[in-house]
Parts: C-alpha cells; structure tokens; sequence
C-alpha cells in the first residue's frame, strides 16, 4: 500500500543549481516528513510540514504542501555534491496507521 | 552518541538457515521498527513495538517474527531463510508515533542463497 509516490524518479543537476522533488499521497494527512538516504547508509529525517502549514524552511531546504492537491514538493536550493543522495515523503497511513514512505528520488548533484 | 545500531551488517545465508538481526538504540525511545527495502518498493513496515515487551505486524510481517524483551533492543528473526528475503534491513526508533521523525540505523544486507 503505497501512501507516497516520488516525481521523477531520478534527477540529475549541476552543483549550484536547484533540485526540485515532488510527492503525492492518496489520502487525507496530518503531516508530511521528508527524509534523505545517503548511499550505503540509513534514513535521516530532514523535515516535517504539518497539515496546516503551506510552505516551511530549513537552511537550504524549503518544503511545500497542498493538501487540496495531495501533493508537497521538496526544494534543494544551491545544491552540492553532497546532496548526493535519495529523498523520500513519508506520511501515516494504512492499516497499522504507522509510516508509509515513497519509493524515492534519486538525486545526482554533478560537481 | 551512537543512535541506533544494527549488527551484522552483512550476512549470506543459505535457504532454510534460521538468524537473527539485531537492534539497538541508546536514545530511550519507546516506539521501535524493523523495514526491509528493496529496490523500485521504497522501505516496509515488517513489525513493530510501541514498548518494552510489546509487538506487532507491519505490512509485510510473514516469515519474520520479532522481540522486544529490553526497552533498547529489537530483535528480528528468520526462521527458515527465504530467497525471497534478500534485502537490505533497517531498523529505527522514535519517540512516538505521528509526528514523532524515526531514526535509523545503517541496515543490514541480508543475501539468502
């Protein structure tokens, strides 16, 4: 049961540029949490956007939520090599009301 | 502050061979999960413990079982290995749940031959 879904896929930019990911979700939602995987290693939560926020900044990230869309997107501005990595949404959801992450953007940042 | 740890990281087995996969974390957290991610599907919820000696089935929960006798420890076990069970395992720990974010460990690769 796939709550999340990543856009695109895969994106591959130049340092210095900005990554743009996008999420959508099938069902009503009380927050959003985005999450970076670096090769080889674990999850690490970047950012939650709850329900009733629009937009929400955090260094170089800055997170966008429409709940009439079922969508939130996922901006890099900047970007370096070290955000090399792939990002996930995440949201409650299914039967045991736990988290439900997308399948994920692969994010290239070309030095 | 190590987080959460996971041991072994790296494990061949043979199909029907039995083992088990081991969590721990040192942030006293009461919510702790077990996923399995494979390439195109994203992570699944296998099991979960919302506290000491507590468990219980996530999405995919057939052919695992699950302990969480010590609050800092979560056990995973393969009774009889699986091809089907090759993946990469991670384990992670949270506060609570909702808007709780998890913290993960490094993963276990897990081949079953």
């Amino acid at each position: 049961s796939q709550q999340g879904e990543e856009d695109p896929q895969a994106l591959s930019i130049q340092e210095g540029e900005n990554a743009t990911m996008n999420c959508s979700y099938k069902t009503s939602i009380n927050n959003l949490q985005w999450y970076r995987q670096n090769s080889g290693r674990g999850l690490v939560h970047l950012i939650l956007i709850r329900s009733n926020e629009r937009e929400k900044h955090s260094g170089r990230l800055r997170v966008t939520l429409d709940t009439s869309k079922k969508s939130s997107s996922l901006l890099i501005t900047a970007s370096r090599a070290a955000d090399t990595a792939s990002y996930f949404c995440a949201t409650l959801g299914g039967a045991t009301n736990k988290l439900i992450f997308g399948t994920g953007t692969l994010l290239a940042v070309q030095p | 502050n190590a987080g959460v740890t996971q041991t072994p990281k790296f494990r061949v087995l043979k199909t029907g061979q039995s083992m088990t996969l081991l969590c721990a974390q040192d942030m006293n957290h009461e919510y702790m999960y077990w996923y399995r991610q494979d390439p195109g599907m994203g992570l699944r919820l296998i099991h979960y413990s919302v506290g000491e000696g507590t468990t219980a089935k996530g999405e995919v929960p057939d052919g695992y079982n699950v302990s969480r006798l010590k609050k800092q420890n979560f056990l995973l076990g393969l009774e009889s290995a699986a091809p089907s069970q090759t993946s990469v395992y991670f384990c992670a720990s949270s506060w609570g749940t909702g808007i709780q974010p998890q913290h993960f460990g490094d993963g276990t690769r897990l081949s079953i031959l």
